[in-house]
């Protein structure tokens, strides 16, 4: 079975500085990673995914995320925060094709100026 | 490309109406669509799996007869929520995944969401 889990359920950033969302991962299998952010009342945009290829995966709004098989990890980074950051992140793991996505419990991110 | 659009955008319903929540994929085919359901602060909870022009697959715990779904073709699914009850207020979520004969596998994985119906039954 697959699970995610993300270790902070809150992370507070000042506008300008780095952003480091948690998340590892438990697969019996070579997983699918994906980070999506979700804007309040608003549906899922994805920020990148890792697909067995490159384990260093960039994203859109300048994100990216490292896979580390050792680690079990795939955590999510921005070298600068913007206001418009403040959203919810969620890690998701899947086996592969055909077979479901496995959502973590989600991050909350706040920004402040 | 990939959108998804799912239609009402918020309903307001009576208690013991049915609603009916429609999701289409807007410029791709997608064999498997996916319901999932989101409480406030929570994460999404996969309801059910919808193949088109199969029966769903629903995930235990999820009631067959009052969350019905159907997917008569490839740019449609449809889940109705029968004889609605407050309990059933939540922001419900579709996923759509493309047919993809070859090419490209690495886009094989993903889901592509739709904006979510906001459900309040009074």
């Amino acid at each position: 079975a697959q699970s995610v889990t993300q270790l902070d359920s809150h992370v507070s950033v000042s506008e300008g500085t780095p952003v480091l969302l948690r998340c590892n991962y438990s697969s019996s299998y070579s997983p699918s990673l994906f980070w999506y952010v979700q804007h309040p009342n608003k549906g899922l945009q994805l920020l990148l995914k890792y697909t067995s290829a490159a384990t260093l995966v960039k994203g859109i709004n300048g994100f990216e995320a490292e896979f580390k098989k050792s680690e079990t990890s795939f955590h999510l980074t921005k070298p600068s925060a913007h206001m418009s950051d403040a959203a919810e992140y969620f890690c998701v793991v899947t086996r592969g094709y055909g077979q479901n996505f496995v959502f973590g419990p989600g991050t909350r991110l706040s920004v402040l100026p | 490309g990939a959108v998804v659009s799912q239609h009402p955008s918020w309903v307001i319903c009576k208690s013991g109406t049915s609603v009916k929540i429609e999701c289409r994929s807007l410029d791709f085919q997608a064999t498997t669509m996916f319901w999932y359901r989101q409480f406030p602060k929570q994460s999404l909870m996969l309801m059910a799996t919808s193949n088109e022009g199969s029966k769903a697959t629903y995930e235990q715990g999820v009631e067959k007869d009052k969350f019905l779904i159907n997917h008569a073709s490839l740019t449609l699914s449809t889940l109705t929520v029968t004889s609605a009850h407050p309990e059933d207020s939540s922001f419900y979520i579709c996923s759509a995944r493309e047919v993809r004969a070859s090419g490209d596998f690495s886009s094989s994985y993903e889901q592509y969401f739709g904006p979510g119906t906001r459900l309040t039954v009074t």
